[in-house]
């Protein structure tokens, strides 16, 4: 049981340069998450799903698009990569039950992206 | 809007001593409260979470949090810090963000440093 898995571990883009970020969870999670760490800013939601083929936006999502073709995966692209999208990208995912402890996130272990 | 104040950003403790690290958050409804640590290069886990009862909750590693609703306050503590506890850590408040999905609304951290 891997949990929640991200790849690549790192990456460095040139500026308009576009990416796909990666995650995967085998936990048959509904919901799933991306955020974004920058210093000294905490972590911020930049797209979310509640399902396979959904998709919503955060509270930074401008710049990002997401794809949840299959509810094991969720994908977070850039199309045209600037530098201030450097960061480390964080993907989440929890059951779609309300209340309690079902209201735990669970994180993979991230994505560092450098945008030269 | 709900928000997560963490007012420490740096904490230096020796090994062996107490530790307590703020967290205060505004939302205006019961919050379900996270306390997450990150290690260097590593994801987030998962310390411990407060839904409802019982105001001290206890978690993994020997930490312990207390709710404090007229303070809006959940502070972590430990009482004897270890050298492997140095890492940042984050407070995060689960609120319902729009329709079913709930977001964590994060802190900008506590970076804790342990001298031996």
């Amino acid at each position: 049981n891997a949990g929640v898995t991200q790849t690549p571990k790192f990456r460095v883009l040139k500026t308009g340069q576009s990416m796909t970020l990666l995650c995967a969870q085998d936990m048959n999670h509904e919901y799933m998450y991306w955020y974004r760490q920058d210093p000294g800013m905490g972590l911020r939601l930049i797209h979310y799903s509640v399902g396979e083929g959904t998709t919503a936006k955060g509270e930074v999502p401008d710049g990002y698009n997401v794809s949840r073709l299959k509810k094991q995966n969720f994908l977070l692209g850039l199309e045209s990569a600037a530098p201030s999208q450097t960061s480390v990208y964080f993907c989440a995912s929890r059951t779609g039950l309300a209340g309690g402890s079902r209201e735990t996130q669970y994180f993979g272990p991230g994505t560092r992206l450098l945008v030269l | 809007a709900q928000s997560v104040t963490q007012p420490d950003i740096h904490i230096t403790v020796s090994e062996g001593a107490s530790l307590e690290l703020r967290c205060n958050y505004s939302y205006g409804a019961t919050p379900y409260l996270f306390w997450y640590v990150q290690s260097p290069g590593q994801g987030l886990q998962l310390l411990l979470k407060y839904f409802s009862g019982d105001t001290l909750v206890q978690g993994i590693k020997g930490f312990e949090a207390e709710f404090k609703r007229s303070q809006s306050s959940f502070n972590l503590r430990k009482p004897s810090v270890h050298w492997s506890d140095a890492a940042e850590y984050f407070c995060a408040v689960g609120v319902r963000y729009t329709g079913t999905a709930s977001k964590l609304t994060f802190g900008t951290g506590t970076r804790l440093q342990v001298t031996l």
